[in-house]
């Protein structure tokens, strides 16, 4: 079974709006951490968020928050504001601490374009 | 600067010429680990290290080696490179082992094998 589903391979949103990537995860850790990453057409990964498996609160970075429903292990980024420079593909990804030693685990990703 | 320095970030190889790609991290973390990137399939992880002298399987580990003699050193040895191991990159590390801090990435390595 696969570890990080992102069933969304594009995306397209309008300037200034506000957008839903998908990411849905599988694990019988207790401990586990959630993160999205950006990788703009350069290519380098970027960190943008992080959810802990014991956090209470979905997290946020400024334009960016993670909403977080762990009886349905679901951990999805939104974008609010979508600017031009947003267009990249965006990787969920899981890091299991307890039972597998540490492993990362990454989504296919999605596909995200801003129109003006 | 902390970084993540992979070399070299382009190589053309042919089938069977030993290559390595050299990672090395200026911000003593413990834990470091490889991925390849492929279009469609996303990051799947190579090998990771939890630190000096401890290395472990990943996902895909199949045709590739890796050392940890030193904290700061992680590189990926390809003994007899195949054209499907032409793929993307990524040497990554995170300050602690045991932990569910994120990964910081160098900026990647484009291999083609020919």
């Amino acid at each position: 079974a696969q570890k990080i589903t992102q069933t969304q391979p594009g995306m397209f949103v309008q300037e200034k709006e506000a957008v839903t990537l998908d990411c849905t995860y599988d694990t019988s850790d207790p401990s586990y951490g959630l993160f999205w990453y950006k990788q703009p057409s350069s290519g380098e990964m970027i960190f943008l968020i992080y959810q802990g498996s014991y956090d209470q609160q979905n997290a946020t970075e400024g334009r960016y928050s993670l909403n977080f429903q762990k009886a349905r292990k679901s951990a999805n980024l939104v974008i609010s504001a979508s600017q031009l420079g947003d267009s990249a593909m965006y990787f969920c990804a899981m890091r299991e601490t307890f039972n597998t030693g540490n492993q990362f685990y990454f989504g296919t990703g999605t596909s995200l374009t801003v129109i003006p | 600067e902390a970084q993540v320095t992979q070399n070299p970030r382009y190589l053309i190889t042919v089938t069977g010429k030993k290559l390595t790609v050299t990672c090395s991290q200026n911000m003593n973390h413990e834990y470091m680990s490889w991925y390849r990137q492929d279009p469609g399939l996303g990051l799947r992880q190579i090998y990771y290290s939890m630190n000096v002298e401890v290395t472990d399987k990943g996902d895909v580990p199949e045709g590739y080696k890796v050392s940890r003699k030193e904290k700061r050193n992680f590189p990926l040895i390809l003994e007899s490179p195949s054209p499907n191991q032409t793929s993307l990159y990524f040497c990554a590390s995170s300050p602690r082992a045991q932990n569910t801090g994120e990964l910081f990435f160098g900026e990647g390595s484009r291999l083609t094998v020919l």
